[in-house]
């Protein structure tokens, strides 16, 4: 399995722009988590699903943010319009069903809005 | 207060030292505890996890959790300069899917 794939894995963009971040999770995982990453805050969860269900989203830090899962085996993270304040690594992360106890990150993605 | 603490360090060790990670939490319902490693540039990765209180060791990593305290404890023996990076405890409980993470520790092995 290549493991929980995200993309792009660099995104520089203009304030105001929207941004989508896409993650792929491991095949058979029915839990995907959503997390940003900052020297200053550590590791924030954003938003994550159980079958492709949003259960949490108090992370959502505006309604800038938004996530879907349509299906799976594929999600996005949409920020609209983007501020500079949002420029972070971004990843993805999902765990196997029931009590998991790893969640598998992907390499991130790290956003930098100029 | 945030569910779980962690000193941010840094952390600098010459090679060989015994290194001591450590992390607090708040709520008494996590059975699950775990320590990522994450290299820079890297996702963070599984490094061990512990089911309630208790050690673990696997080899020159030993993991402690204490429960009453509220306190668990990753001891890294003889460090190499490969241990360099940040890493990260986290935890959860019985129910629901969702991980609760520390902010990390950075730490630098020297050679």
């Amino acid at each position: 399995d290549a493991g929980v794939i995200q993309s792009p894995r660099h995104e520089v963009t203009e304030m105001g722009q929207e941004v989508t971040l896409r993650c792929k999770p491991i095949s058979g995982h029915n839990s995907l988590f959503w997390y940003r990453q900052t020297m200053m805050r550590g590791l924030e969860l954003l938003i994550y699903f159980n079958n492709n269900v949003p259960i949490d989203d108090s992370g959502m830090p505006e309604d800038r943010f938004s996530a879907k899962m349509p299906n799976a085996s594929f999600s996005t993270l949409k920020i609209q319009p983007s501020e500079p304040r949002d420029s972070a690594v971004y990843f993805c992360a999902s765990t196997t069903p029931g009590t998991g106890t790893e969640a598998f990150f992907g390499q991130g993605t790290r956003l930098t809005v100029v | 207060q945030k569910e779980v603490e962690q000193d941010p360090g840094p952390l600098s060790v010459p090679e060989g030292a015994i290194v001591s990670l450590n992390c607090t939490y708040s709520n008494s319902a996590f059975q699950y505890f775990m320590w990522y490693r994450q290299y820079s540039r890297k996702g963070p990765e599984l490094l061990m996890y512990t089911y309630s209180s208790g050690n673990k060791e696997d080899g020159r990593f030993t993991a402690q959790v204490d429960k009453s305290s509220k306190y668990i404890s990753l001891f890294i023996r003889d460090s190499q300069p490969s241990d360099s990076a940040t890493y990260l405890c986290a935890m959860r409980g019985n129910t629901g899917n969702q991980f609760y993470f520390g902010t990390g520790t950075s730490l630098t092995v020297i050679p």
